[in-house]
């Protein structure tokens, strides 16, 4: 069974630029998560989907962040204008059990 | 504000001996807590899930619950080199709701 795909791995812009990471997640999980890791740090929620619907989205930056999930499955986890605190790596995991299941991760560095 | 506190470490464990891992959090209505094993570079790698009072054992890793304490922990026996990570504690309040993770402790199996 493929795991959650993440693209893509790295990702480096100037500041102002826009980007967009997207996920593809487990077949048949319905739930769907984008968390952000600073180094050294956990990881911290950012959304949670259930199907297409977001459910938890209380610590996403809607100045600058925005996520989607059209059809219940890929998401796509959009910033724009990046800053250079935004530096991070992206993770998408997906559940059905409740047992998250991470992708590889995007990393992101803005200059 | 829901947290979770890890010691950072290093923690430092010979080859051969049992290592363990302490987990505290502040929601009292949490109900799954999880351990996620990450290596350097790594996304996080799901080890171990407990929901009930006691011991959950599998293979050479053993998770400890105590609700009534608010604390859990991670034993690795017979501990080898290639445990040598950063080991994540994380809890939610059940079902689907999104993870809190702790900070992480970063463990070194010293051959």
């Amino acid at each position: 069974e493929a795991g959650v795909v993440q693209s893509p791995r790295y990702k480096i812009i100037e500041k102002k630029q826009p980007v967009a990471f997207w996920c593809n997640p487990i077949s048949g999980h319905n739930t769907l998560y984008w968390y952000l890791q600073n180094l050294g740090q956990g990881p911290e929620l950012l959304i949670r989907y259930e199907n297409e619907e977001a459910v938890d989205d209380s610590q996403l930056p809607k100045d600058r962040f925005s996520a989607e999930r059209l059809k219940g499955v890929d998401s796509t986890l959009k910033i724009q204008p990046a800053e250079l605190g935004d530096s991070a790596v992206y993770l998408c995991a997906s559940s059905s059990t409740g047992e998250l299941f991470f992708g590889e991760g995007s990393r992101l560095t803005v200059l | 504000q829901k947290e979770v506190e890890q010691n950072s470490g290093p923690l430092s464990v010979p080859e051969g001996a049992i290592a363990s891992l302490n987990c505290t959090y502040s929601d009292r209505g949490s109900q799954s807590f999880f351990w996620y094993r990450q290596y350097s570079g790594k996304s996080p790698e799901l080890i171990m899930s407990i929901y009930s009072n006691g011991d959950k054992e599998d293979g050479r890793f053993t998770a400890q619950l105590n609700k009534a304490s608010q604390y859990v922990s991670l034993l690795i026996r017979d501990s080898q080199p290639s445990d040598s990570a950063t080991y994540l504690c994380a809890v939610n309040r059940g079902g689907a709701d999104g993870l809190t993770f702790g900070k992480g402790t970063h463990l070194i199996i010293q051959p």
